[in-house]
């Protein structure tokens, strides 16, 4: 079975500046995708970002990019200028191409930001 | 508005009071799914359908059933609570399933307790 981790339970970040939240995952499987989801204080899931396993280049949405090593099978999530509403338990997750149904999720990371 | 909507949004029960959660869409997506979030967790698949009359199982289906008899609906029923079903609910809808890659689109969330 697919497994996604995320080792780190809780990170904080000061304001403005830049951290990043990591996420492995296991699986035997070429094709895949990989997403990143956002859920702040309200429970609401926000899609981030998503990468697609054949793509060998970064996604990226505006200050949200991915570093995406498919060799090591690590996934990292790095914010950039770093807002307090970016304060939110952050979630990663996997799903088969081929399976197109099951979504598997990390334990997920709780970031803070200070001001 | 395009939205999934699910109630209660808060249940408190006892052990073994059957019970029913509401998930409804109105964006005609075809594939539908549950999940529950439990701290150190993260959200784990109960049960999706791709299609009405079309349901499996995800990682987490026992003590679950669902039914799908509309395409709007996907109502998740628990048959005899118990303690260990306390958790934080998910539904979630996408237009197919995830092969081709479309957002998932998640409800706000029900908040069960079973005492």
């Amino acid at each position: 079975a697919q497994t996604v981790t995320q080792s780190q339970p809780e990170m904080s970040v000061q304001e403005a500046e830049t951290v990043t939240l990591s996420c492995t995952y296991d699986t035997s499987e070429s094709d895949y995708y990989l997403f990143w989801y956002k859920q702040p204080p309200s429970r609401q899931m926000i899609l981030v970002i998503r990468q697609e396993a054949y793509k060998q280049q970064n996604a990226t949405e505006n200050r949200f990019s991915v570093n995406f090593q498919k060799a090591a099978k690590s996934f990292s999530l790095k914010i950039s200028d770093s807002q307090l509403g970016d304060a939110a338990m952050y979630f990663c997750a996997y799903t088969e191409e081929t399976s197109g149904s099951r979504l598997t999720f990390g334990e997920g990371t709780q970031l803070t930001v200070n001001p | 508005e395009a939205q999934v909507t699910q109630n209660p949004r808060y249940l408190i029960t006892v052990t073994g009071k059957k019970l029913t959660v509401t998930c409804s869409q109105n964006m005609n997506h075809e594939y539908m799914s549950w999940y529950r979030q439990d701290p150190g967790l993260g959200l784990r698949q109960i049960y999706y359908s791709m299609n009405v009359e079309v349901t499996d199982k995800g990682d987490v289906p026992e003590g679950y059933k669902v039914s799908r008899k509309e395409k709007r609906n996907f109502p998740l029923i628990l048959e005899s609570p118990s303690p260990n079903q306390t958790s934080l609910y998910f539904c979630a809808s996408s237009l197919r399933g995830l092969v081709l890659y479309n957002e998932q689109f998640f409800g706000p969330g029900t908040r069960l307790t079973v005492l």
